[in-house]
């Protein structure tokens, strides 16, 4: 069992819509989670990280965190053109020397059309 | 605040050959991490290190793979030799502390093996 699923998409919205992406994991004690934000050809941007439950708002970007769930998401809102990327998830582990590894996710290809 | 640099950017190599990557990470930040991303997947550690020491290298494959960071700042990951299942992006992360600080990212290094 993959340590972090997301679904690969992929995800298209139309500009100015909600975009939703949507993360589990397997580690029910998590307790660190991270989006990052990979345009084509380039390496892992970090946009959010979350750590206690509930939602954590930055800018037009929320994080989600249910640990009952073991369900994270990111929400974008007003989604632009620009926001047309691979989203990562990433938990990091927790125990002994794996404590500071992020195990992440495939990805979801968002593309967000004009 | 410069970010973590990486080089080269790109190298393309024959199977059997050595290869090497530096990594200066940003400045002040402990723990450095190199990881590898294959096409349509997920960073994956290779191996983290707390200043001098590498407290995780579980996931090194020992037999070709090396790394070293000498007085705690920049590292060096090398393979010998290469073979074409190591063709993937080579990335280098820090983070303030001691694993428990959010990671950032270089632009990463494309190794091509023909």
């Amino acid at each position: 069992q993959k340590e972090v699923e997301q679904n690969s998409g992929p995800l298209s919205v139309p500009e100015g819509a909600i975009a939703s992406l949507n993360c589990t994991y397997s580690d029910r004690g998590s307790q660190s989670f991270f989006w990052y934000r990979q345009y084509s050809g380039k390496s892992p941007e970090l946009i959010m990280f979350i750590y206690s439950n509930g939602d954590k708002e930055d800018g037009r970007f929320t994080a989600q965190l249910n640990k009952a769930s073991q369900y994270v998401s990111l929400l974008i809102r007003d989604s632009q053109p620009s926001d047309s990327a691979t989203y990562l998830c990433a938990v990091r582990g927790r125990r002994g020397s794996t404590l500071g590894r992020l195990y992440f996710g495939r990805g979801t290809q968002l593309t967000v059309w004009p | 605040e410069a970010g973590v640099v990486q080089s080269p950017r790109y190298k393309i190599i024959e199977k059997k050959q050595p290869v090497a990557f530096w990594c200066n990470p940003i400045s002040g930040h402990n723990t450095l991490y190199w990881y590898l991303q294959n096409l349509g997947q997920g960073p994956e550690l290779l191996i983290r290190y707390e200043n001098e020491e590498a407290v995780d290298d579980s996931q090194l494959p020992k037999d070709r793979f090396s790394a070293e960071r000498l007085k705690g700042v920049d590292s060096t990951l090398k393979i010998q030799p290469a073979e074409l299942g190591d063709s993937a992006v080579y990335l280098c992360a820090s983070s303030p502390g001691t694993g428990d600080g959010e990671q950032y990212f270089g632009p990463g290094t494309r190794l091509t093996v023909t």
